[in-house]
């Protein structure tokens, strides 16, 4: 019921185009979402991040859709670049629960020139 | 946000011995967290650093093998004891300031385990 489920393990995107990677959870308690970018020898760095009272949250070129219903998130990187070569975490956590974050498995995101 | 700083940076160490490795932060924190992230892998919670009390451990993980010690608002330290190759991981500290849930991460301590 901790865990939270990332797809794909792996993605590659043409220059331009759109990635996208899902994440579901099953506890509803979670009500914190938030999205970690890490390159490689680097520390996670906080993305974007989203709370379930809204559906839809967008930061320059990158989009959280959420699904309360479903228990789906998901990250759209539009117009993807070289640059958001990367692998992306997509995570949750709970107010009540010391704020502990739980991780999903990790998407591994090439985008080639 | 905070600046953390993790040291060292990676380390080669003998089956058997231990390694401490420190986390400071520019700015008093209200959360300290220390997750492993095994290679190729995601990221695991080890344990909430506490402090001046013992760190809360997460399923799996017991104060013998990772002592952990928080003596102020901005140091904690993690010992991986007894090591042994299956120890060889990324170690990273990890901190939220206020009631915000923005976790900042250090870039992690890469252990080898020969």
């Amino acid at each position: 019921q901790q865990q939270v489920k990332q797809s794909p393990q792996s993605l590659i995107v043409q220059k331009g185009g759109i990635s996208i990677i899902n994440c579901a959870y099953e506890n509803t308690a979670f009500d914190y979402f938030p999205w970690y970018q890490q390159f490689p020898g680097k520390g996670p760095a906080l993305l974007i991040a989203i709370r379930p009272d809204v559906s839809e949250k967008k930061e320059g070129r990158f989009t959280i859709s959420f699904n309360k219903s479903a228990k789906q998130f998901s990250l759209h990187i539009m117009d993807s670049q070289p640059g958001d070569s990367a692998t992306y975490f997509c995570a949750a956590s709970t107010s009540s629960n010391t704020g502990k974050l739980i991780f999903g498995q990790g998407t591994t995101l090439q985008v080639k020139p | 946000s905070a600046v953390i700083s993790q040291k060292p940076s990676r380390d080669i160490c003998q089956r058997g011995t231990s390694l401490t490795i420190q986390c400071q932060v520019d700015s008093q924190v209200t959360m300290m967290f220390w997750y492993r992230q095994q290679p190729g892998q995601s990221l695991t919670l080890i344990a909430t650093a506490n402090q001046g009390s013992e760190a809360t451990y997460e399923s799996g993980f017991v104060i013998d093998k990772f002592p952990i010690s928080r003596p102020n608002l901005t140091f904690s330290t993690l010992t991986v004891s007894n090591m042994s190759p299956e120890d060889s991981s990324i170690y990273l500290c990890s901190v939220t300031i206020g009631t915000a849930f923005a976790y900042t991460f250090g870039s992690g301590t890469r252990l080898t385990v020969v």
